[in-house]
């Protein structure tokens, strides 16, 4: 399996709060990814990043900001959390051939 | 960008060879196929992708219409494992971040 890990595993926050979920990867994959998945949606990418410093919006970026500052970890900020971010969040990775993405476990957040 | 359309969700029995169709009608040239499948509570996991001849894998087949617009993921013994949600993804190699996932066919295995 692929070594890719996601903290926190389930957060519940109130409206308003600023959130921050976190990816880390042992394998130094240049390619990194924040979906959410919501039910009817299948998954959904937020924003990813090609390498460190660079990255750059997805499908459903609004109220979604990200940062890379090492090849290892990609966060994920929420800088204000509303209910309709209440969502199960992936991170993946893809390496230089981008064949196959693989994913972490995902982040359950309950925004109240 | 082109679209997949997949069954909402199939049945099949344990040990027999399951079907999972696919529709592309839209491909172009430069999509590969690729399919992945989500086991309850888990992030999505590859299973096999391919451009436009038939593939084969330890997990499964893919068998690719010579037209391109559609394909078949083929399971050759269902277990009660292959329960999941598979999705059929084109994916655009001048474009490789993007990923457009669909809401998948929900397979059951029944034993």
């Amino acid at each position: 399996d692929a070594g890719i890990t996601q903290s926190p595993r389930h957060k519940v926050t109130e409206t308003g709060t600023p959130v921050t979920l976190r990816c880390h990867q042992t394998e130094n994959h240049r390619y990194m990814y924040w979906y959410r998945q919501d039910p009817g949606h299948g998954l959904r990418l937020i924003h990813y990043s090609y390498g460190v410093k660079d990255t750059d919006k997805g499908e459903v970026s609004d109220g979604y900001s990200v940062s890379r500052s090492k090849t290892e970890d990609f966060l994920l900020t929420l800088e204000s959390a509303t209910s309709s971010q209440t969502s199960v969040y992936f991170c993946a990775i893809s390496g230089q051939g981008q064949e196959t993405q693989y994913f972490g476990p995902g982040t359950r957040l309950l925004v109240l | 960008d082109a679209k997949t359309t997949q069954p909402n969700s199939m049945e099949s029995n344990e040990e027999e060879p399951v079907h999972l169709p696919c529709n592309h009608s839209t491909i172009s040239g430069t999509d590969y196929i690729h399919w992945y499948r989500q086991l309850p509570s888990q992030g999505p996991e590859y299973v096999i992708h391919g451009l436009t001849s038939n593939v084969n894998n330890r997990m499964a087949s893919l068998a690719i219409a010579e037209d391109r617009k559609s394909s078949t993921l083929i399971l050759h013994r269902a277990t009660l494992r292959d329960a999941a949600v598979y999705y059929c993804i084109l994916r655009d190699v001048s474009r490789t971040y993007k990923y457009i996932f669909g809401t998948g066919t929900r397979l059951k295995v029944l034993a």
